[in-house]
């Protein structure tokens, strides 16, 4: 059973372009949320997608956007990148079945922003 | 003031000890309690999920919380130097419908042989 999958595993940019982070649940899971977990310290809640909504955001700019596909993987978009973009991103996914409050991570993305 | 506080550590123990990993909120309306490992650069790795007040065993790990307290912990018994990790607490408020988890900043813990 493939847990939660990420790409790429890391990634380095420039300030101000663009970039787009990819998330795979894991099987039987419908519900996505992306994480900033910056050095040091622990995740940050940046929003939730369920059924290809956006359910729930954190207090991030617009400049954070995301989807869901059909197939329930997600991607995140960053743009403008500001060099305080720097951070481990992560995706978590849970089911609705039973244990729904439960949320699994993949292994993250570390964004470095120069 | 953070709505979850957790002592960064890092926190040295030998082979063997007790460990005790602990955290305090402010939100009295957390329902949801989980303790996260991390590895270093790898994603959180759910160890222990508790609704609402009470305690839970896992093996080496018992997880406690204590609502009119606002604080709950983690114990690992019988530590060992593969349990070197940081450890994140989250908490879920039930009107955010298992979305939403606030975290800690994480203890580090270091385990020697």
């Amino acid at each position: 059973d493939a847990g939660v999958t990420q790409s790429p595993t890391h990634l380095i940019k420039t300030r101000g372009q663009q970039v787009t982070l990819r998330c795979s649940p894991k099987s039987g899971h419908d519900t996505v949320s992306w994480y900033q977990q910056a050095l040091g310290q622990g995740p940050q809640f940046i929003f939730q997608y369920y059924e290809e909504e956006e359910r729930q955001r954190g207090n991030f700019p617009d400049r954070f956007s995301g989807h869901q596909f059909p197939n329930y993987s997600s991607e995140l978009n960053v743009n403008a990148l500001l060099l305080g973009d720097s951070a481990l991103y992560l995706c978590a996914s849970r089911g609705d079945r039973g244990r729904s409050y439960e949320q699994y991570f993949g292994p993250g993305t570390r964004l470095t922003v120069t | 003031q953070k709505e979850v506080e957790q002592d960064p550590g890092p926190l040295s123990v030998p082979e063997g000890a007790i460990v005790s990993l602990n955290c305090t909120y402010s939100n009295s309306a957390f329902q949801y309690f989980m303790w996260y490992r991390q590895y270093s650069r790898k994603g959180p790795e759910l160890l222990m999920y508790t609704y609402s007040s009470g305690n839970k065993e896992d093996g080496r790990f018992t997880a406690q919380v204590d609502k009119s307290s606002k604080y709950i912990s983690l114990f690992i018994r019988d530590s060992q130097p593969s349990d070197s990790a940081t450890y994140l607490c989250a908490m879920s408020a039930k009107y955010n419908q298992g979305g939403k988890l606030i975290f800690g900043q994480g203890t580090e813990l270091s385990v020697k042989p």
